[in-house]
């Protein structure tokens, strides 16, 4: 079984701290990545995708991967009150090239504590 | 700036009933999904579609599931004889498949049998 691995929280990070989320893949020949956010009751909203080893940043959002250990992590810097949600880390696992579809982790609950 | 639709938002019905839940995907997109979230559990994959077909299922999308494309907008799941255990949100996501692996997601229908 292919799994993706998430702490589930609850992270509580003070308010302008940077929040860290990390996450875990079993297929080793993954090759793309993707950090959604999720509200309560609401749909898996994009924040970043990462296809190669390092960093990779958009505003105060950095992805970082290291295929090597499996292992991709999102930072927030600057957190606000509005980043509180679900964070969801997304695979799409090697043996699903061309087919793309995702496997979920369980999300990692974060509050951000103004 | 594009967005996926789903209609209805809540659905509610009576087990051993259909329902047809709809998706109009993100024009010009050629990869269609549909994911089910189980409250408090995680986003699962269920069936991805392209070029008119199935391109592969899981194993929660048994015979009493199946998706069609109607016309050139909409993409439709389709549950035979609803069960208690199909409560869930249902997302429809599509992906451009032009080089982009990003699946965009719809705000969801979410689905009580009773």
């Amino acid at each position: 079984q292919k799994e993706v691995e998430q702490n589930s929280g609850p992270l509580s990070v003070p308010e302008g701290a940077i929040a860290s989320l990390n996450c875990t893949y079993s297929d080793r020949g993954s090759q793309s990545f993707f950090w959604y956010r999720q509200y309560s009751g609401k749909s898996p909203e994009l924040i970043m995708f990462i296809y190669s080893n390092g960093d990779k940043e958009d505003g105060r959002f950095t992805a970082q991967l290291n295929k090597a250990s499996q292992y991709v992590s999102l930072l927030i810097r600057d957190s606000q009150p509005s980043d509180s949600a679900t964070y969801l880390c997304a695979v799409n696992m090697a043996s699903n090239f061309g087919n793309e579809k995702l496997t979920f982790g369980t999300g990692t609950r974060l509050t951000i504590i103004p | 700036e594009p967005e996926v639709t789903q209609t209805p938002s809540h659905q509610v019905t009576q087990m051993g009933q259909e329902v047809i839940l709809r998706c109009v995907p993100i024009s010009n997109h050629l990869y269609f999904y549909w994911y089910r979230q189980i409250l408090g559990q995680k986003v699962e994959f269920l069936v991805s579609f392209y070029n008119n077909e199935i391109s592969e299922k899981s194993e929660i999308f048994d015979d009493q599931f199946s998706v069609e494309r109607p016309d050139g907008s909409n993409f439709t799941l389709k549950i035979r004889s609803t069960k208690l255990e199909d409560s869930a949100m249902y997302f429809c996501a599509s992906r451009s498949g032009l080089g982009g692996e990003t699946q965009y997601f719809g705000p969801g229908t979410r689905l009580l049998v009773l």
